[in-house]
């Protein structure tokens, strides 16, 4: 069966420093990968998703990228974090030409 | 461009009470539709989806949901409700041959009385 896994968890980080969050697939080949960003009490915003190794598309301009190194592997970047950048990230995937989509856990992010 | 309408903000009901969440899409073709419950703090997970055929599908904890194209509708129902289904619930809209795929409501929280 498939797995996503989401790390870390929780975060808090000040403004202005680096960010990484990552999300691993296990259990299918070739997913497309979604990051979304949840804020309080919002619903879910699309940020960037994947739909093979190296090909990211962006769909909100902000200091957020996105890469994908590897076949299961799509990790959430900044170089300096924003107040604004604070919610709750979420990962899912997909099979490729599939419907659903199937979520991680998410990280809850504080920029302090 | 296609979007999702969740009109209730928030539901209240009792224990026992029938349920029945709103949802309105848009959308220029036959549309691939989800729902999803998140609980608080966790991902989203699937409840049921409708991608073509039978226009009432079943789904995961007893819900259902009834596609009705007249109305552009994907409304979620449970006949009677169970304290553990307390949780927010996202009605979601899928662009077939996208991968892009999908849009999300804005949520409906539900509150349920002992």
């Amino acid at each position: 069966s498939q797995t996503i896994h989401q790390w870390p968890a929780t975060l808090v980080q000040p403004v202005g420093s680096p960010l990484s969050l990552e999300c691993t697939v296990e259990g299918t080949s070739n997913p497309n990968l979604y990051w979304y960003r949840q804020a309080a009490g919002r619903g879910l915003q699309l940020l960037f998703y994947s739909v093979g190794i190296g090909q990211i598309s962006s769909e909100v301009p902000q200091n957020l990228s996105a890469s994908r190194p590897q076949d299961r592997q799509f990790i959430l970047s900044s170089k300096k974090l924003l107040l604004s950048d604070s919610g709750f990230y979420l990962c899912a995937w997909r099979t490729t030409g599939g419907g659903e989509q199937y979520f991680g856990p998410g990280t809850r992010l504080t920029v302090t | 461009a296609q979007s999702v309408t969740q009109p209730d903000i928030h539901i209240t009901v009792s224990e026992g009470a029938s349920l029945e969440l709103r949802c309105n899409y848009s959308y220029g073709a036959t549309p691939y539709l989800f729902w999803y419950v998140q609980s608080p703090g966790q991902g989203l997970q699937l409840l049921l989806k409708y991608f073509s055929g039978d226009t009432l599908v079943q789904g995961i904890k007893g819900f259902e949901a009834e596609f009705k194209r007249s109305q552009s509708s994907f409304n979620l129902r449970k006949p009677s409700v169970h304290w553990s289904d307390a949780a927010e619930y996202f009605c979601a809209v899928g662009a077939t041959g996208s991968a892009r795929q999908l849009t999300f409501g804005s949520g409906t929280q539900l509150t349920v009385l002992p």
